[in-house]
């Protein structure tokens, strides 16, 4: 079955623009994270929802959102972009938060602010 | 928020040599996982481990997770070119759902 798909795979943008970042999980997957990927601060998570709400959240700004929607797909936003938003954003989903089920991730889409 | 300490960061080795990599916490993690991710990917998911004192063997990898589900080990027997990649330790909070906490990596070079 088809893997986790993220849009687009690259992106640039200017700073103080807005972007918004979409994940289609694995079928039937209906919890969707995200996480984010520099070279100096590695992975590191933002947010996860299952069934539509958010279960956890990351020590992000608040200019990092996200939802989710009925048909388990996930978008997240980043308002008032800076310089060091520049990342790859990874999207994983699972069946559910479960700890036996795991986690896949997307291939991510490379954000750059200029 | 908890953290992991992932060692050594490169490591450059010759086809055929062994290695082992290294995640240390002081925390206390309910299962710790251990992905590899190359480049324009995302990471793979290799192992969970889940008890204290744990091991998994997947092919020429040995994984451990250490009794006190604190820190964990990746050995590779006999290191081949397919090997090169980043790896990752991730461990899982107790009640966290999806969260992971990632180490910093751990960035493999197998040369022929």
């Amino acid at each position: 079955k088809a893997g986790v798909t993220q849009t687009p795979r690259y992106l640039i943008k200017t700073r103080g623009q807005q972007v918004t970042l979409s994940c289609s999980p694995i079928s039937g997957h209906r919890s969707v994270s995200w996480y984010q990927q520099t070279p100096g601060q590695g992975l590191q998570f933002l947010f996860e929802y299952f069934s539509e709400t958010q279960r956890n959240k990351g020590n992000f700004p608040g200019r990092f959102s996200g939802r989710q929607f009925s048909n388990s797909r996930s978008e997240m936003n980043v308002s008032t972009l800076e310089l060091g938003d520049s990342a790859l954003y990874l999207c994983a989903s699972s069946y559910s938060p479960d700890r036996e089920y795991e986690q896949y991730f997307g291939p991510g889409t490379r954000l750059t602010v200029t | 928020t908890q953290l992991l300490e992932q060692s050594p960061q490169f490591l450059s080795i010759q086809e055929g040599e062994n290695l082992t990599v290294y995640c240390n916490s002081s925390s206390v993690f309910s299962s710790l996982q251990w992905y590899r991710q190359e480049p324009g990917e995302g990471p793979v998911l290799l192992v969970t481990v889940v008890t204290g004192g744990e091991v998994k063997k997947l092919k020429r990898l040995t994984f451990q997770f250490g009794d006190a589900r604190k820190d964990s080990s990746l050995h590779i027997t006999a290191a081949q070119p397919g090997d090169t990649g980043l790896y990752l330790c991730a461990g899982e909070e107790y009640n966290a759902g999806n969260m992971l906490t990632f180490g910093g990596g751990t960035r493999l070079m197998v040369k022929p």
